[in-house]
C-alpha cells in the first residue's frame, strides 16, 4: 500500500540531546513537509522540500535540521538548540510543487517526542 | 497572526444531528480551502476541499460552504455519527509555496 511511515511513533530525548525523526513515502510525491502540533494549537510549519537536494525554512525552523537526499525520505532532527521539543510531529507530502497548490496534502502517523 | 481561524475548540452534537464546524480567515489571497479529520495520535486525513470559485461542495454527509464576502467556510456533517469523533483542521494553502496555513481545529464529539 502507499503511503508516508514515519518512525519511531514514540521519542523519548535527553538534555543535550539530538534526535532524528524518519519520514518515508512511497507516494512518488515530489514535496514533503514536517509541522509540530502542540495541545490545543493547529499545525505549525517547521521545514518543507519541494524538490531532492533543496528545502525551505517554514515558521519554526529555530532548533531543527532536515535533509532531501532522496525523493522518498525527508528526516527530521531536532537538535539540542531546541528549548522546547515536546510535541507530536507530522511529516506530510503531496504530489504538487510550485503554482499549482490545489493538491491535498497526506500525512503520516507522527512521532511524540518527549523530554526525560 | 493566524490567518485561518477556529474559534470554537470544541463541539458536541448528538447522533443523527447535524454538526457544523466554522472557520474564519484572514487573507482574501487564500483561493482553496481544504477540511482535514485527525483521530488521538495519528496523521490528518484529507477529508473534503473547495475552491473559491465555488461557494458549495458535496461529498456524501460532508458539505462545505465558502462565503468569499465573510471571508468564512463551514463544513456540515449530516447525519452525525459516532465515527465523526475527531478533531477537524480547516487549511488553506499560501501563494508561491504549498505551505499550507491550518487553524487550530475543533474537537467535535458526536455523542449517542
Amino acid at each position: 500500500d502507499g503511503g508516508i511511515t514515519q518512525s519511531p511513533k514514540y521519542l523519548f530525548r535527553k538534555e543535550g540531546q539530538n534526535v532524528t525523526l524518519s519520514c518515508e513515502q512511497n507516494l512518488n510525491h515530489d514535496a514533503m513537509y514536517w509541522y509540530r502540533q502542540d495541545p490545543g494549537q493547529g499545525l505549525r510549519l517547521i521545514y518543507y522540500s519541494q524538490i531532492v537536494n533543496d528545502f525551505q525554512k517554514g515558521d519554526i525552523a529555530e532548533g531543527y535540521s532536515v535533509s532531501r537526499e532522496k525523493k522518498e525520505s525527508f528526516p527530521l532532527t531536532v537538535t539540542s538548540a531546541q528549548k522546547n521539543p515536546t510535541a507530536f510531529y507530522l511529516c506530510a507530502s503531496s504530489s504538487r510543487t510550485g503554482g499549482d497548490s490545489n493538491q491535498p496534502q497526506h500525512f503520516g502517523d507522527g512521532t511524540r517526542l518527549s523530554i526525560l | 497572526d493566524q490567518q485561518v481561524k477556529q474559534n470554537s475548540p470544541s463541539l458536541s452534537v448528538q447522533e443523527g444531528r447535524i454538526s457544523i464546524l466554522n472557520c474564519d480567515y484572514t487573507n482574501s489571497m487564500f483561493d482553496y480551502f481544504l477540511w482535514y479529520k485527525k483521530y488521538p495520535a495519528e496523521g490528518p486525513t484529507f477529508l473534503i476541499s473547495i475552491s473559491s470559485i465555488k461557494d458549495k461542495n458535496e461529498d456524501g454527509r460532508f458539505t462545505v460552504f465558502l462565503n468569499k464576502s465573510a471571508k468564512h467556510l463551514s463544513l456540515h456533517i449530516v447525519p452525525s455519527q459516532p465515527g465523526d469523533s475527531a478533531v477537524y483542521f480547516c487549511a488553506a494553502p499560501s501563494r508561491g509555496a504549498q505551505k499550507l496555513v491550518f487553524g487550530q481545529g475543533t474537537r467535535l464529539t458526536i455523542n449517542p
